[in-house]
């Protein structure tokens, strides 16, 4: 599976949209790109998935770049519950039922009240 | 039921203590997996079982035994830990192949254990 690159943290004032940014320049044809986020303590969330055309669902928006070498999450109207660890995943499909899901560093983004 | 059941929330255990962590599922899901968590750090795979077969094991060390009785259910026998190994123990489980969402993983909130 392709890496991914994250800033280390990003800091969004309360209500504005949270735009994070993820690269993934050596992503194939197959390769999907995911988004978790990890509230302290607590197990990861699933936020959402997409191939090559954006991705829209009650929780976020995700667009990616037509080359599809980077992507963007976007948390359109970020509260302070949105505090957490974003992580990008790449996996490659089909993927081996029970393939690792590999967690990067992720994105640390701070809701400002 | 759409949940990744973990227990016991919090465990302090000795050194010489045998313990076990368990995780439990009802959604059909029949791949489940053991990740290890340190303080501000990712998570880590530490096995998967796949149709109630280990399918990964990441050179987890011995005293850290995985079990899978049954489709529902995972746990994870820990027996002479280090302080070392101290961390936040996730379970997560997928849909079986075929299923809609395939590719996510869904996680429970995790056993935070201190070995003293």
């Amino acid at each position: 599976d392709a890496k991914t690159t994250q800033p280390p943290s990003m800091d969004c004032a309360e209500g504005r949209a949270a735009n994070l940014p993820c690269n993934h320049s050596t992503i194939s044809g197959n390769e999907y790109v995911y988004w978790y986020r990890q509230i302290h303590s607590q197990g990861p969330q699933y936020i959402i998935h997409g191939l090559k055309n954006n991705e829209t669902n009650e929780m976020a928006s995700l667009i990616i770049t037509e080359d599809r070498k980077s992507s963007t999450l976007i948390l359109p109207h970020a509260t302070l519950r949105d505090t957490a660890v974003y992580y990008c995943i790449v996996r490659r499909f089909p993927w081996a039922y029970g393939q690792n899901f590999v967690f990067g560093p992720g994105t640390r983004l701070s809701v400002l009240p | 039921d759409t949940e990744v059941t973990q227990t016991p929330k919090h465990l302090v255990m000795g050194m010489t203590n045998k313990k076990s962590l368990k995780c439990e599922q009802h959604m059909g899901h029949r791949a489940m997996y053991w990740y290890k968590q340190k303080a501000k750090k990712p998570p880590e795979l530490m096995f998967v079982y796949s149709y109630e077969k280990l399918s990964i094991n990441e050179s987890v060390p011995s005293r850290f035994s995985p079990e899978c009785p049954n489709s529902s259910l995972l746990n994870l026998h820990l027996h002479a830990l280090q302080p070392e190994d101290s961390a936040l123990y996730l379970c997560a489980s997928s849909p079986p192949e075929g299923a809609p969402n395939t590719g996510e993983l869904f996680f429970g909130e995790g056993s935070r254990l201190t070995v003293l």
